[in-house]
């Protein structure tokens, strides 16, 4: 059955250093999303992707944050300056086209980012 | 603007015994509704959707919830629990009709089953 998988499962940095988060969404589909969990918070929306580009992002993905497809199958989650608030579960997620409006993602298991 | 409200954070119970897991949410429009369940190391998963039509709607694995517009609840059932049921469980809504609108998702509830 084709899957969401996501690398790395648990990431550690330091204040103020890159990361990047990867993605690879299922082949068929067109929307990618990224959600992020601080721990025992809500799952919260970052961003969503199509036709190379952000359709949608929220108020949490400010400029310390970017997203890029670079070859068609991976689908990445930069940050470029991490802080402490930064620690979380980062869940990237895609879609069919047909299924936008109806809310079926797809997701990964997560990456979880921690901060020191 | 939508939000979700999953009122226990964590719900133990017995084997064989039912379970109720409450959602309620808010929206100044109609909306889709979805349950999705994260078992330990891994992805969320869609339980189960109510798009239209009848109230209540069956999942996999047992589970069912009812839409209830009126309480604007959503709440996820089911009348036998196994260990195996032991997982986070998140209520999630849509808004209708809303393009690329992304989810919002409640905190997520755990579901512990004691043997």
């Amino acid at each position: 059955e084709p899957e969401v998988t996501q690398t790395p499962s648990h990431q550690v940095t330091q204040m103020g250093q890159e990361v990047i988060l990867r993605c690879v969404p299922i082949s068929n589909h067109l929307y990618f999303y990224w959600y992020r969990q601080i721990l025992g918070q809500k799952v919260e929306f970052l961003v969503s992707f199509y036709n190379n580009e952000i359709s949608e992002k929220s108020e949490i993905f400010d400029d310390q944050f970017s997203v890029e497809r670079p070859d068609g199958s991976n689908f990445t989650l930069k940050i470029r300056s991490t802080k402490l608030e930064d620690s979380a579960m980062y869940f990237c997620a895609s879609s069919e086209r047909l299924a936008v409006n109806t809310g079926e993602l797809f997701f990964g298991e997560g990456s979880r980012l921690t901060v020191l | 603007a939508q939000s979700v409200t999953q009122l226990d954070s964590q719900v133990p119970v017995f084997e064989e015994a039912p379970v109720e897991l409450r959602c309620n949410y808010s929206s100044s429009v109609s909306v889709y509704l979805f349950w999705y369940v994260q078992y330990p190391n891994q992805g969320l998963q869609l339980l189960l959707k109510y798009l239209s039509g009848s109230t209540l709607v069956k999942g996999i694995n047992g589970f069912e919830a009812e839409f209830n517009k009126s309480q604007t609840s959503f709440h996820l059932r089911k009348p036998s629990v196994h260990i195996s049921d032991t997982a986070e469980y998140f209520c999630a809504v849509s808004p209708r009709n809303s393009g690329n609108t992304p989810l919002v998702f409640g905190k997520g509830t755990r579901l512990s089953v004691i043997a």
